[in-house]
């Protein structure tokens, strides 16, 4: 079974310039989160989505981050302008509502010079 | 409110040793309590979970957590360490029948020495 699918797996831009992250959920979970991980703050929750719906985007750093989740199989997170403290490694996670089991894709490692 | 917090950003023990990750968690409503693994350039992956069933869980690769309640402990073992165990190790909290979010502790890196 194909897991949480993630890309570009890595991405390495300038400045200023947009950057927009997928995520493809496995089949039949209901339930996205969007994570950024840094050496200094670990692992935090962005934004989390239930049945297509954000729920709880109270991670979200700033205005120049959205999060989309136009269908049950996929998911967007953009980053406009991107700045150098944007770089992390951004993951997705998928779930089924009332396991509270998450399931991580690959990441992608986003590097903004 | 729920919190996570693991005792020791880094562990080093020598290959066949025990191993012991120490978590503990703070929360206002019975938890389910989660334990993950990221190795190198890798997402996190499920080693085991409490679902308020058994108080000893039994995971993937041999480890096991005891649910303590009354320490608040979730504290992960492994009898045997073996040099693949290298990794990252988070705990995680959520509490049940509420919020499907997961908080996570800031993780402890496992070092297996020969």
């Amino acid at each position: 079974d194909a897991g949480v699918i993630q890309s570009p797996r890595h991405e390495v831009t300038e400045m200023g310039q947009e950057v927009t992250l997928r995520c493809k959920p496995i089949s039949g979970h209901n339930s996205l989160f969007w994570y950024r991980q840094t050496m200094m703050r670990g692992l935090e929750l962005l934004i989390y989505f239930n049945n297509n719906v954000p729920i709880d985007d109270s991670g979200m750093p700033e205005d120049r981050f959205s999060a989309k989740m136009p269908n049950a199989s996929f998911s967007t997170l953009k980053i406009q302008p991107s700045e150098p403290r944007d770089s992390a490694v951004y993951f997705c996670a998928t779930g089924t509502s009332g396991k509270n089991e998450q399931f991580f894709g690959p990441g992608t490692r986003l590097t903004v010079l | 409110a729920q919190s996570v917090t693991q005792l020791g950003s880094h562990v080093s023990v020598s290959e066949g040793a025990l191993v012991l990750l120490r978590c503990n968690y703070s929360s206002s409503v019975p938890p389910y309590l989660f334990w993950y693994v990221q190795y190198p350039n890798q997402g996190l992956q499920l080693l085991l979970k409490y679902t308020s069933a058994a108080t000893l869980v039994k995971g993937i690769n041999g480890f096991e957590a005891e649910f303590k309640k009354s320490e608040t402990s979730f504290h992960l073992t492994k009898p045997s360490a073996h040099m693949s165990d290298a990794a990252e190790y988070f705990c995680a909290v959520s509490p049940q029948g509420g919020s499907e979010k997961l908080v996570f502790g800031k993780g402890t890196k496992l070092t297996v020495n020969p």
